[in-house]
């Protein structure tokens, strides 16, 4: 089935230092979503991306979707600690009713 | 505070043996979502109801069955329990159950199978 693959898997980074984790499908995705789970907690929504090409920013936060609607990215800028989390994408395979699947994850670390 | 309560938070249990996690969706979502969270395997999508109506179904085990009631909570029910279903069982809400709509999930449950 559908599946998004989601790198890296882990990233040690030290404040202030840029991150970004990618999300690449085969097929094209009718829209990309991106979630946060913060250590013990529960995954949060961010953001949607729908239109091709489309550029969102939150605060540090960048969410990219790419032309051809098969590759997604998200980029924080100078991070801090309190960016500590797992980073998931999500998708649904091109239907418009039914699941989400998730990537595996970035898990994020920063060192202060 | 995401709106929707998962109960209980953790629960212990022997090989074997049957449990049900209950969810309460936000108020005024018609879906939830089940997610199960291991380590080694991220989050897997389970099963969706929308409306007390099974919409789209996941990699759940025949052990496992879930069901969406008139008052729109929702349970899963895992039986014959074994150690690999040790894990953390997500619900999750929406309002309409389209993929254009984001989820909010609960706190989960944590299930420890000894």
């Amino acid at each position: 089935g559908q599946q998004v693959m989601q790198i890296p898997q882990y990233q040690h980074v030290q404040e202030g230092e840029d991150f970004t984790t990618y999300c690449n499908s085969s097929t094209t995705l009718s829209n990309i979503q991106w979630y946060k789970q913060r250590p013990g907690g529960h995954p949060v929504f961010l953001i949607q991306l729908v239109k091709s090409g489309e550029v969102k920013k939150q605060k540090r936060l960048t969410f990219q979707f790419g032309e051809a609607k098969k590759n997604s990215s998200l980029h924080i800028t100078a991070t801090q600690t309190t960016d500590v989390g797992t980073y998931f994408c999500a998708e649904a395979g091109g239907t418009s009713y039914g699941k989400l699947t998730f990537g595996q994850g970035t898990i994020l670390t920063v060192h202060p | 505070d995401s709106g929707v309560t998962q109960t209980p938070k953790h629960l212990i249990t022997a090989t074997g043996q049957r449990v049900t996690l209950r969810c309460s969706p936000r108020s005024g979502d018609l879906s939830v979502y089940w997610y199960q969270q291991s380590l080694d395997q991220g989050l897997q999508f389970l099963i969706q109801y929308y409306n007390g109506e099974e919409r789209a179904k996941g990699n759940i085990l025949e052990r496992f069955s879930a069901q969406q009631f008139p008052d729109l909570h929702s349970e899963l029910n895992l039986s014959s329990l074994e150690l690999g279903d040790s894990a953390l069982y997500f619900c999750a809400s929406s309002p309409s159950g389209d993929t254009a709509s984001p989820l909010h999930f609960g706190n989960g449950t944590r299930l420890t199978v000894t």
